[in-house]
């Protein structure tokens, strides 16, 4: 069980350009959350996956951020238009269902210059 | 809306001591209450969690936490303190009424000096 797996670990991206961050969950769990660990804000809830549906993405700056999980075995983050502002570490979990531990990947780390 | 409130930033102590990270929440209904660690470098790991019964959870690593529904707090403990147990810790609370989404608090930064 190699865990969560995010990739890619680092991303630099220029203002205004595209960025797009993969995760793929442990096989068999069923709920995939997504979130963002800043300094200054912590750890802030962005959207969340159960059975590839889409169930609370009340997190997610609706303008420029979108979620999918098109298979259960990988969902992608993915950022238009970036801006410095969305730096972050972004972290995805997986885990069996509601009431159950998080399993966290390592993390995409983006950088916005 | 339920939040998580983990007043102290910093915490230094002595390798040996006793350790407490408090942890408080405003939730209005019985909340599902988790701890995780965040070694230098690495990724959430998960500690402990309550979620009914007991009122006093054991978990990895040798912690415990104590759930106080009076107070509405979920502290952390551990003793003897090691070295190795610096890092820094989180506690969570997960929606029992359908959203199953974790409310972090800030985190508390732990140093355990040798």
């Amino acid at each position: 069980n190699a865990g969560v797996i995010q990739t890619p670990r680092h991303k630099v991206t220029g203002k205004g350009q595209e960025a797009t961050l993969w995760c793929e969950p442990i096989s068999g769990h069923s709920a995939v959350f997504w979130y963002r660990q800043t300094i200054v804000q912590g750890l802030e809830f962005l959207t969340y996956f159960r059975n590839q549906a889409p169930i609370d993405d009340s997190g997610m700056p609706k303008e420029r951020f979108s979620a999918q999980m098109p298979n259960q075995s990988h969902s992608t983050l993915k950022i238009q238009s970036t801006q410095p502002q969305d730096s972050a570490v972004y972290l995805c979990a997986s885990s069996l269902h509601s009431q159950n531990t998080l399993y966290f990947g390592a993390g995409t780390r983006l950088s916005v210059l | 809306a339920q939040s998580v409130d983990q007043p102290d930033a910093h915490v230094t102590l002595s390798e040996g001591a006793s350790l407490e990270l408090r942890c408080s929440y405003s939730y209005s209904a019985a909340p599902y209450l988790f701890w995780y660690v965040q070694y230098p470098g690495q990724s959430l790991q998960f500690l402990l969690k309550y979620i009914t019964g007991d009122t006093v959870v054991k978990g990895t690593k040798g912690f415990e936490a104590e759930f106080r529904k009076s107070n509405s707090s979920f502290n952390l403990k551990k003793s003897p303190a090691h070295w190795s147990d610096s890092a820094k810790y989180f506690c969570a609370l997960e929606d029992t009424e359908g959203a199953d989404r974790l409310t972090f608090g800030k985190g508390t930064q732990l140093i355990i000096q040798p």
